[in-house]
């Protein structure tokens, strides 16, 4: 079973900081990952596909990186607007997709 | 604009059953694998299952927890995806979306991640 593992759960940050996400596939995953961020009481919002491929809109301050096992989200100066939870999610484990458990990204 | 409005969500009994409803719209649905997602109260996101295009074959996938309880079905005259949940148990209760999204090949969707979300229905199991 594939397991998807995101650190740390809780990042405390102040505006204009950098933030560095981790996620760690309990087996290779290629570059099949995508990152996600998630507001209180909204859907999830798409970020990052293909590891390092921005989605449509996203501004250039979030980046991905990694392959394989080892994959990061950077944002490289926060927002007040990023402040949020995470989520990671392999699609490379045919055919069962699955999400981390997330990263909440707090204002310190 | 691709959007995607969940319908039928409510309290239900354990053991008991209700189906959800996902209108899609801005996009060819007969051409879209589609996804349901899950996500229980104050925790993560959880992947339940896909069907695929007709033309793919129709065919479904599900998440282990809801394999043999959980049904996905489409009606693509309706551009509408259903999930009839039954048997349910206290831990089915989440926030239901459904998603869609790339990678986009010949005006098709795989669904392997997710660009587009409903804005999700709560189900809830408790007696």
């Amino acid at each position: 079973e594939m397991v998807m593992t995101q650190s740390p759960a809780t990042l405390s940050l102040s505006p204009g900081e950098r933030a560095t996400l981790s996620c760690r596939a309990s087996q290779s995953v290629s570059s099949n990952l995508a990152w996600y961020q998630q507001k209180p009481g909204q859907a999830p919002r798409l970020l990052i596909y293909g590891a390092s491929i921005r989605a449509t809109g996203i501004p250039a301050r979030f980046s991905g990186s990694g392959s394989g096992t080892e994959f990061t989200l950077t944002i490289s100066i926060l927002q007040s607007e990023d402040f949020a939870v995470y989520y990671c999610q392999q699609y490379n484990n045919w055919p069962r997709w699955t999400f981390g458990q997330g990263t909440k990204v707090e204002i310190k | 604009e691709v959007q995607l409005v969940e319908s039928g969500g409510g309290s239900v009994n354990p053991g008991g059953s209700l189906r959800l409803s996902c209108a899609a719209s801005g996009f060819t649905f007969t051409n879209a694998w589609m996804s349901w997602v899950r996500q229980a109260p104050g925790k993560g996101l959880e992947w339940v299952g896909r069907i695929k295009s007709k033309s793919d074959g129709g065919t479904t996938d599900y998440a282990a927890p809801v394999n043999g309880r959980f049904t996905f079905s489409r009606d693509d005259s309706k551009n509408t995806l259903y999930l009839q949940m039954n048997s349910l148990k206290t831990e089915d209760t989440a926030v239901y979306y459904c998603a869609t999204g790339g990678p986009e090949q010949t005006s098709s969707w795989y669904s392997w991640y997710f660009e587009h979300w409903g804005q999700g229905i709560l189900v809830t199991v408790s007696s």
